[in-house]
C-alpha cells in the first residue's frame, strides 16, 4: 500500500540552489520520516519528525509537518551534486511504515 | 549508528526454485521487521510486517504462501521466495525497528537484487 503523493515526482536544479520536496498522506500518524536512496541501493534515514512537532532541522535539512493538512516538506539548502538521489517520505502509524511515491532529485553541477 | 545487514545482496536463481534472503540487526534488538519490494524507479511497496515470535502480517495482494517470512529471533528475519518465477525478479529491502517503541527509528538493509531466470 502507498500512503499518498509526493511532489514533484522529479526535480532538477543547479548546485547551490535550495530543493523543496512535499509529501502528503492520508491516515493518522505517530511520526513521519524522510529517507534518501541512491540508485539501486538501500535507504538512508535522514530525519524523523513526530506528530507533535512542527519543524525539525538537521544540518542542511529542514523538515516541516502540518498534521492538519496531512503534509510534510523537506528542504535541502545549498544543494550539492552529491545530493542527487531519490527522496521518500514514510509515515509510521504505529503498525507499519508506508512510503510515498518519492521525488527524484538531480543536482546539476 | 544502528546497522541492518541483508544477505545476499544479489542472487540469481532458476525458475521454480526457492531463494532465501536474510535480514539481521547487528547491534540492536529488532522487535519488528518490515519487508519491502521495489520495482525500478518506483517506490517501496510494503509486503509484510513481522514481529519476533509471531506470524507475519501480510499486506493485501501479497501471497503469504509464496513469500514466506520468518522472524525467529530479535535479530534475524528471513524472506523465502518459493517457486520463484521471472516476475518475482525485483529489489527486496528489509528494515528493522530499534526496540519496541513506535517512535524509534527504523533502519534499512542495503537490499537484495533477485533475478529469476
Amino acid at each position: 500500500s502507498q500512503q499518498g503523493e509526493e511532489d514533484p515526482q522529479a526535480l532538477s536544479i543547479q548546485e547551490g540552489e535550495n530543493a523543496t520536496m512535499n509529501c502528503s498522506y492520508k491516515t493518522s500518524i505517530n511520526n513521519l520520516q524522510w529517507y534518501r536512496q541512491n540508485s539501486g541501493r538501500g535507504l538512508v534515514h535522514l530525519i524523523l519528525i513526530r506528530s507533535n512537532e512542527r519543524e525539525k532541522h538537521s544540518g542542511r535539512l529542514r523538515v516541516t509537518l502540518d498534521t492538519s493538512k496531512k503534509s510534510s516538506s523537506l528542504l535541502i539548502t545549498a544543494s550539492r551534486a552529491a545530493d542527487t538521489a531519490s527522496y521518500f517520505c514514510a509515515t509510521d502509524d504505529t503498525q507499519k511504515l508506508v512510503f510515498g511515491q518519492g521525488t527524484r532529485l538531480t543536482i546539476n553541477p | 549508528g544502528a546497522v541492518v545487514s541483508q544477505h545476499p545482496s544479489r542472487v540469481i536463481c532458476k525458475s521454480g526454485t526457492s531463494v532465501k534472503i536474510e535480514c539481521r540487526s547487528l547491534d540492536f534488538q529488532a522487535t519488528t521487521m518490515f519487508w519491502y519490494r521495489q520495482f525500478p524507479k518506483k517506490s517501496l511497496m510494503l509486503m509484510a510486517t513481522s514481529n519476533e515470535g509471531s506470524k507475519a502480517t501480510y499486506e493485501q495482494g501479497v501471497e503469504k504462501d509464496k513469500f514466506l517470512i520468518n522472524h525467529a529471533s530479535l535479530t534475524l528475519s528471513t524472506l523465502t521466495v518459493t517457486s520463484a518465477h521471472p516476475e518475482d525478479s525485483s529489489f527486496y529491502i528489509c528494515s528493522a525497528r530499534e526496540g519496541s517503541r513506535v517512535g524509534n527509528t527504523i533502519y534499512f538493509g542495503e537490499g537484495s537484487w533477485l533475478t529469476v531466470v
